[in-house]
C-alpha cells in the first residue's frame, strides 16, 4: 500500500540555520511528489513538486527538495531558515485519484 | 487565475445537527474536487473526490456525504453530526487525476 512517512513529528531550528525535512514513501510505481506547507489555521501552499527529470527541484522561498529513487525519499531543504519559514510541513505522493499525506513536521525558528 | 473558495471559515455545532460546508472554484473548468479532513498529530485523510458533476467517490465510509451539483462547486453534508466529526476541513482541485492539487482555506469545525 502507498504511504508516506516523516520521521519527525517536530524541529526547532536556530533562524540562519540550514534545514531538512526528511520525508520516506512508499509506492509501486514512478511516484509524483510533493512538499506542501501550512501556516496555522491555514490551507496547504504547494512548495514544490517532482514528477520526472532532475531529481533535485527547486521551489518557492528558497526551498528545494532531492528525488533518491534507491532510498525512497524526497527530502526538503532550505539553506538559511527565516522566522517566516515556521509551519507545519507535508509531504505527499500521489496515487492515482489522490494525495496521500505524510502526518507532517512542526517545524520552529528561534531567535 | 484559478481561486477556490470554502465557507465558512469556522462552525460550531451541536451533536445531532445538520452540516453543509461549500467550495466553490473559479477560473477553471471540469476540476477534480476533493474534501480532506485533517484532525491533530494525523495529517490529511481524503474523505471524498470527484472527477465531475455528481460524480463522488468515497474514501472513508463515516457519517459524512458530498455532492456535486455544479460543475465548480463541492458540498460536504451530514444529517446528524458526531463529536468526532471535528476538524479541520479542507478543499482541493486539479486539472486531472494525478496533478498537482491546490488547497482552499478551510473550514474549522468544532461539534460539542
Amino acid at each position: 500500500a502507498q504511504s508516506v512517512t516523516q520521521p519527525d513529528i517536530h524541529i526547532t531550528v536556530s533562524e540562519g540555520a540550514s534545514l531538512e525535512l526528511r520525508c520516506n514513501y512508499s509506492y509501486g510505481a514512478t511516484p509524483y511528489l510533493f512538499w506542501y506547507v501550512q501556516s496555522p489555521g491555514q490551507g496547504l501552499q504547494l512548495l514544490l513538486k517532482y514528477f520526472s527529470g532532475d531529481t533535485l527541484v527547486q521551489g518557492i522561498k528558497g526551498f528545494e527538495a532531492e528525488f533518491k529513487r534507491s532510498q525512497s525519499s524526497f527530502n526538503l531543504r532550505k539553506p538559511s531558515v527565516h522566522w517566516s519559514d515556521a509551519a507545519e510541513y507535508f509531504c505527499a505522493v500521489g496515487a492515482g485519484t489522490a494525495l496521500i499525506f505524510g502526518k507532517g513536521t512542526t517545524l520552529s525558528v528561534s531567535s | 487565475s484559478q481561486t477556490i473558495h470554502q465557507w465558512p471559515a469556522t462552525l460550531v455545532q451541536p451533536v445531532g445537527s445538520p452540516l453543509s460546508l461549500e467550495c466553490t472554484v473559479e477560473g477553471t473548468s471540469n476540476p477534480n474536487l476533493y474534501w480532506y479532513r485533517q484532525a491533530a498529530g494525523r495529517g490529511l485523510q481524503l474523505l471524498f473526490y470527484s472527477v465531475g458533476i455528481g460524480q463522488i467517490s468515497s474514501e472513508v465510509p463515516q457519517n459524512l456525504s458530498a455532492s456535486r451539483p455544479q460543475d465548480r462547486q463541492f458540498i460536504l453534508s451530514s444529517k446528524k453530526l458526531l463529536l468526532s466529526d471535528s476538524g479541520f476541513y479542507l478543499c482541493a482541485w486539479s486539472t486531472g487525476s494525478t496533478d498537482t492539487q491546490y488547497f482552499g482555506p478551510g473550514t474549522r469545525l468544532t461539534v460539542l
